[in-house]
């Protein structure tokens, strides 16, 4: 069982909305930031949002991410075929001494 | 061009060990961190540890205490990860990645392609 938790998965159309969540504890996302990333099938995953709510450059605004007490959420507006993927988030535990990675939310765009 | 290449999937018996290589190239090596995170077939990413590349302090999760070993090669920009008396839930994808400059909290910038460990009896 994931120390994060992520809803399996999530569907919109194109050019809607999406919000995946990430729950946690005070040990992680409450005592620090939250990066998500975005991995396709067989490939490494690829940085989206770090400290919650900043963008490496190259990431397009359509994605956004935001953190409130222990939970943290990740935003895609203006969907498009090509953001389906799974997405995961992540953060620090220092209960665990450990990064940790949640369960993962698969995103279908319909 | 900045990047990180890891050594060719492996194949390894029960209770052997494993090594694979991640090269970094387009940047200074000694100014990140590495960590690296493990995916099996089908399941979320599991972080294992990290290595400072500049002073080699290393950690490790918990549970590979004494069976994981970190190492680095300055002169070829190369960190290697080890891991020993491997077992059949050994087998995922073992990925380096390195930390973000400008983060606060660990985050993972480049990644490696993957190297596929496969462990079988």
């Amino acid at each position: 069982q994931s120390v994060l938790t992520q809803p399996p998965s999530v569907s919109a159309a194109p050019g809607q909305k999406v919000t995946i969540s990430c729950s946690g504890t005070y040990s992680n996302i409450g005592s620090n930031y939250v990066s998500w990333y975005q991995q396709f099938p067989g490939t490494a995953p690829k940085l989206l949002i770090y400290d919650s709510r900043r963008r490496p450059s190259g990431i397009p605004d359509r994605f956004s991410g935001s953190k409130s007490g222990t939970s943290a959420a990740l935003a895609i507006t203006g969907l498009q075929t090509g953001d389906e993927a799974d997405y995961y988030c992540a953060t620090w535990d220092y209960s665990l001494s450990a990064g940790v990675f949640g369960g993962g939310t698969k995103l279908t765009v319909l | 061009q900045v990047q990180l290449v890891q050594s060719g999937d492996e194949a390894r018996k029960t209770g052997a060990s494993v090594k694979v290589s991640c090269k970094a190239s387009g940047y200074t090596f000694t100014k990140y961190a590495i960590h690296w995170v493990r995916q099996a077939p089908g399941q979320r990413p599991e972080w294992i540890g990290w290595i400072n590349a500049d002073t080699y302090n290393t950690q490790y999760l918990q549970k590979f205490q004494g069976r994981l070993t970190f190492t680095t090669d300055t002169s070829a920009s190369t960190v290697y990860m080890e891991l020993s008396s491997l077992r059949s839930e050994d087998t995922a994808t073992y990925y380096c990645a390195r930390e973000s400059p400008d983060c606060i909290t660990p985050a993972f910038d480049l990644w490696g392609q993957g190297s596929l460990v496969t462990v079988s009896s």
